[in-house]
């Protein structure tokens, strides 16, 4: 089975906090997502990559950056937290091409 | 440019009903598209997906749904609710290197 694993199922922040989020998949795949998830707003993508070191941006980046040293690694950062972060942050991920993706459990990330 | 929209955000049935949630999408080329669902404090999980193939998709836990190019459609249904199936689903659409648009989300409640 596939695992996608992410570094904490919840976190509290305060404004202005450097945030990492980690995301670490098993199954050797191309593709690494970030998504956030709010309430009526479905899922929005924030950043993809494709291969280590790439990296595109997703309907939502402003906030975010990201970093993929290794394949199997996805980090999510937030470089100075705010409050209209508070969201529930999913990781994915999946092979190229067509195919389905694999999502962790979600980071519940609250900034006060 | 991709879309999906889900008409209804909230489903209830009563348990043994029939099952139908919609999906419709909008792409300038042959779509992939997939459900999704995500149970509470959970990640999403591959239900079923659309390739090409088939018309009529089967999927996890008695789901199935239709592709129906002429209605730009893929609605999810189930013959007979059962409550464990309680949770929140999505419609995605991939064109390619593996870049999805998700829907709003459909939560469905399953009465007893």
């Amino acid at each position: 089975d596939v695992k996608v694993t992410q570094s904490s199922r919840y976190l509290v922040k305060r404004t202005g906090e450097k945030v990492f989020l980690e995301c670490v998949q098993d199954m050797d795949h191309e593709n690494m997502f970030w998504y956030r998830q709010d309430p009526g707003l479905g899922l929005r993508l924030i950043y993809f990559s494709y291969d280590v070191k790439m990296k595109e941006k997703g309907d939502i980046p402003e906030g975010y950056s990201v970093s993929r040293e290794k394949k199997e690694r996805f980090s999510l950062i937030l470089e100075s937290a705010s409050t209209n972060q508070t969201s529930m942050y999913l990781c994915a991920s999946g092979q190229g091409g067509v195919y389905e993706q694999y999502f962790g459990p979600g980071t519940r990330l609250t900034v006060t | 440019a991709q879309s999906v929209t889900q008409l209804g955000s909230h489903v209830s049935v009563s348990e043994g009903a029939l099952v139908l949630l919609r999906c419709n999408y909008s792409s300038s080329v042959p779509p992939y598209l997939f459900w999704y669902v995500q149970y509470p404090n959970q990640g999403l999980q591959l239900l079923l997906k659309y390739t090409s193939a088939a018309t009529l998709v089967k999927g996890i836990n008695g789901f199935e749904a239709e592709f129906k190019k002429s209605e730009t459609s893929f609605h999810l249904t189930k013959p007979s609710a059962h409550m464990s199936d309680a949770a929140e689903y999505f419609c995605a659409v991939t064109l390619n290197a593996g870049k999805s648009t998700f829907g709003d989300g459909t939560t469905l409640t399953v009465k007893p």
